[in-house]
């Protein structure tokens, strides 16, 4: 499985837009881009996945460039609630899933 | 309808004593996968099972962990003989399918179990 880096921690303060990226240099044609979010004492939550360009739910974007050797989870307008660890993963035919220690996001007021 | 269940949510245990958790799937999920959160760490694959079959065990330690998922009732993770490095979170998941095509079946994620070797 690719092993992906993404940075230990960040800082932001409410109404802003967040942007996490993820490296991932050695995924595979099959490979898909997966993010969970993680609140404290509570099992992680499925984000948002793609595979390639551009990916837009009602929580998040992510961005996925030609290569995809690299992802971006935007956070619009981050609130307090959006304080937690954020993994990035990647998923292809196996079904278990790798976390690495995830970047640890801290929204202030 | 109900999202995964674990219980019990936090047990505590002597060194030597047996530990059991508890997995339900949410319904209509097949797939059952648990997985060991050390603090401050991010969650390491232990086992996937389906309906009385055990998939992938790569993640579990060799000697006194045991999981099974029965035809009827939730998933067991089973330690026996615990030790202090036993203790941590354990999160269970589960999924509809697993489609095999690469193409990814979200796991939804249990509030875990906390479990404390004194």
């Amino acid at each position: 499985l690719a092993k992906t880096t993404q940075p230990i921690s960040m800082d932001s303060y409410e109404g802003q837009e967040v942007n996490i990226t993820c490296s991932h240099n050695n995924i595979a044609t099959n490979d898909y881009i997966t993010w969970y979010q993680q609140f404290p004492s509570q099992g992680p939550r499925f984000i948002i996945q793609g595979y390639k360009t551009k990916v837009t739910n009602e929580v998040a974007s992510l961005f996925i460039p030609a290569d995809r050797k690299s992802s971006t989870l935007s956070l619009p307008r981050v609130s307090l609630s959006d304080t937690a660890v954020y993994y990035c993963l990647v998923v292809g035919r196996e079904a278990k899933l790798i976390f690495g220690t995830g970047t640890r996001l801290q929204v202030f007021p | 309808n109900a999202g995964v269940m674990q219980n019990p949510r936090h047990l505590v245990r002597r060194r030597g004593q047996e530990a059991r958790l508890r997995c339900s799937p949410m319904k209509g999920h097949s797939h059952v996968y648990w997985y060991r959160q050390l603090p401050e760490e991010g969650l390491k694959f232990m086992v996937y099972l389906q309906k009385e079959n055990i998939i992938d065990e790569s993640g579990m330690p060799k000697e006194r962990f045991s999981a099974e998922f029965p035809k009827e009732g939730p998933s067991i993770l089973r330690i026996q003989q615990v030790v202090r490095g036993d203790s941590a979170a354990y999160f269970c998941a589960s999924s509809p399918q697993n489609s095999g095509t690469g193409a990814y079946n979200e796991q939804f994620f249990g509030p875990g179990t906390r479990l404390t070797v004194l």
